[in-house]
């Protein structure tokens, strides 16, 4: 079982849906969970982490854990063409930080 | 406040030979950590590195090596270059090991290295 595990994807949404992106992790040690944004070309970078089971929300995005069931996800409200890129998902465990592979999202016009 | 700085952006190297990049952290930020990026694999962890001692490896061969400067600039090096070693490879720092609270990980734009 891969460590961190996101939906292969891509996924496409209209202009002002939702979208959502699901992760799953292996290690129930884990203590922190982040998600990255990556525009081809560009070198990832963070959008939300998480901490705790619930609900965090910023702007647009919310982020939600679930250790019991040891998945996070993140939604993206109104989503916009400007978000579409690649969301990779990241996990830490014993100070490492693993990420999945990346689920590609396009936002259509 | 510079970003995290990476260097050689491109290269490109035949088989057998070998490779250093270099990254300079953020001001302040103590620990680097190196990934590398392949469409197939996505991004997988190489090492961290933290006050000159590497913290963390990953799960790569011995070909790939890397140390820490007193000055927190780190360098990775890759010998006997091989076809698959073809990748981005991308360098990341934080103010400290462990990832929580305001120590989160901020990469540089990489280093993109062909082998030929």
């Amino acid at each position: 079982q891969k460590e961190v595990e996101q939906n292969s994807g891509p996924l496409s949404v209209p202009e002002g849906a939702i979208a959502s992106l699901n992760c799953t992790y292996s290690d129930r040690g884990s203590q922190s969970f982040f998600w990255y944004r990556q525009y081809s070309g560009k070198s990832p970078e963070l959008i939300m982490s998480i901490y705790s089971n619930g609900d965090k929300e910023d702007g647009r995005f919310t982020a939600q854990l679930n250790k019991a069931s040891q998945y996070v996800s993140l939604l993206i409200r109104d989503s916009q063409p400007s978000d579409s890129a690649t969301y990779l998902c990241a996990v830490n465990a014993n100070s490492k930080l693993t990420f999945g592979k990346g689920i590609t999202l396009s936002v259509r016009p | 406040k510079a970003g995290v700085t990476q260097t050689p952006r491109y290269l490109i190297k035949t088989r057998g030979q070998q490779v250093t990049l270099s990254c300079s952290p953020i001001s302040g930020h103590r620990s680097v950590s190196w990934y590398q990026q392949t469409p197939g694999q996505g991004l997988q962890f190489l090492f961290e590195y933290f006050s000159e001692t590497q913290r963390n490896k990953g799960n790569f061969p011995g070909r790939f090596s890397g140390r820490q400067f007193s000055n927190s600039r780190s360098e990775m090096n890759v010998s006997t270059l091989e076809l698959g070693d073809s990748a981005l490879y991308l360098c990341a720092s934080s103010l400290a090991t462990g990832f929580s609270g305001a120590n989160v990980l901020t990469f540089g734009a990489g280093s993109r290295l062909t082998v030929l």
